[in-house]
């Protein structure tokens, strides 16, 4: 069974911390992804990686940075939490070139920013 | 606009009914398709493929309609567990990637 985790199921931060969201896929996998989840948005691509040291951004890059200095580890970075950042994150990996194949997720942080 | 639309619902069903949920896309060059199932406070699975030619696996159907533009999901004999939110997914596919989850429908399923 392929097997994502993430750090923390529940966060709490102030305004202006950088919070650091921590996933590990044990798959091999090639791809790995983080999207925020709101209701009535659905989910949305913050940024995703294809190969260690790779990235590109997606939909919602603003206010967020990744590291992906391993194949199995991709960290998504807060620089300075804001209020609009409250939501549930959720990292996903998948294996293949097509990045078309499914999509393994996560149980999802769910982040509050005071 | 947006690129995968789906009914919000929330679909209220007896055990034993038949549910259907549409879901619409945007861009013709969509290449593949996906249904997930999402429960209270847990992460999106995978529940089926969708095809062109349709797919089916135990009491639930998956269909593609590329004319129209859309995919559907028939679910029969609902039970109690089928209670969940349903996210359809569409894939670009080809060099770049893209792939736009619906917001879901939601269903519940009563005794």
């Amino acid at each position: 069974d392929v097997k994502v985790t993430q750090s923390s199921r529940y966060l709490v931060k102030r305004t202006g911390e950088k919070v650091f969201l921590e996933c590990v896929q044990d798959m091999d996998h090639e791809n790995m992804f983080w999207y925020r989840q709101d209701p009535g948005l659905g989910l949305r691509l913050i940024y995703f990686s294809y190969d260690v040291k790779m990235k590109e951004k997606g939909d919602i890059p603003e206010g967020y940075s990744v590291s992906r200095e391993k194949k199995e580890r991709f960290s998504l970075i807060l620089e300075s939490a804001s209020t609009n950042q409250t939501s549930m994150y959720l990292c996903a990996s998948s294996f293949g070139e097509e990045r078309t194949d499914t999509q393994y997720f996560g149980p999802g942080t769910r982040l509050t920013v005071l | 606009r947006k690129e995968v639309e789906q009914d919000p619902g929330p679909f209220n069903v007896p055990e034993g009914a038949t549910v259907a949920f549409n879901c619409t896309y945007s861009n013709s060059a969509s290449q593949s398709f996906f249904w997930y199932r999402q429960d209270c406070r847990k992460e999106p699975k995978l529940l089926m493929s969708v095809y062109s030619s349709g797919n089916e696996d135990g009491r639930f159907t998956a269909q593609l309609n590329r004319a129209s533009q859309y995919i559907s999901l028939l679910i029969r004999d609902s039970k109690l567990s089928d209670s969940a939110t349903y996210l359809c997914v569409v894939n670009m596919g080809g060099g770049g990637f893209k792939t736009i989850f619906g917001a879901g429908t939601r269903l519940f399923v009563k005794a």
